[in-house]
């Protein structure tokens, strides 16, 4: 069975940093692309970063180039999403998500999410 | 490329057709259009992708259609546990916008 657990979310002062990750299980995780998707507190869905499976193509929104890096663990069966320079309006929940092959950037499989709350 | 949804709110009855629009401001690549339904407290989950094709274990009262900047997801009928949030995704080119959604209520 695919499961996807990301963790790292919690409080953060504008300005600061945090650390996501997602672990993966139940999947040949080096296979597939992966992606994160946030979605503010009552608001739609929102593309956040792509990241194929040997980590050549990694992709971002506007909003969060420069302040965002995706990165990947194969070894580890793990993404990552550092964050820096967060804003109040970064505050989300952010999803990993598991594409359909190695450079396919559609979430097939969904984690259950963690909640980043930038505030002062 | 910029994804327009309508109508924002669709308000039917169980056992109606429901239609939803997807319009993209270009031309999406190979037709590279995903289908998201998402309910109150829940990930999304995949209905439909590369414009037609159902995901996994997806009931076939599900349909995509479309392709060039106009895409359609239809619901044949509609059963009380299809009333949600739907959202189109472009994945063709970066960014992989998402659509602002469209709620289907009764």
């Amino acid at each position: 069975e695919v499961q996807l657990v990301e963790s790292g979310g919690g409080l953060v002062k504008p300005g600061g940093s945090l650390r996501l990750s997602c672990a993966a299980s139940g999947f040949t995780f080096s296979h597939y692309s992966m992606n994160w998707v946030r979605q503010a507190p009552g608001k739609g869905l929102e593309w956040v970063s792509s990241i194929s499976s040997s980590s050549n193509f990694i992709y971002y929104a506007d909003s969060v180039k420069g302040r965002f890096t995706i990165s990947r663990d194969n070894a580890k069966n793990s993404l990552y999403l550092q964050m820096d320079s967060l804003r109040a309006e970064d505050t989300a929940v952010y999803y990993c998500a598991r594409g359909q092959y190695s450079g396919s950037y559609y979430g097939v499989y969904w984690g259950q999410g963690t909640l980043v709350t930038v505030s002062s | 490329i910029v994804l327009t949804q309508s109508p924002g709110t669709l308000s039917l009855s169980p056992g109606e057709r429901a239609t939803l629009s997807c319009r993209a401001s270009q031309s999406v690549t190979s037709s590279y259009l995903a289908w998201f339904q998402q309910k109150p407290g829940q990930a999304p989950r995949l209905l439909i992708y590369d414009a037609s094709t159902r995901a996994t274990a997806i009931p076939d009262r599900f349909s995509g259609s479309g392709s060039g900047t106009d895409f359609t997801l239809t619901i044949s009928r509609l059963e009380p546990e299809d009333f949600a949030v739907y959202y189109c995704q472009q994945y063709g080119s970066s960014p992989f916008s998402f659509g602002p959604g469209t709620k289907v209520d009764i």
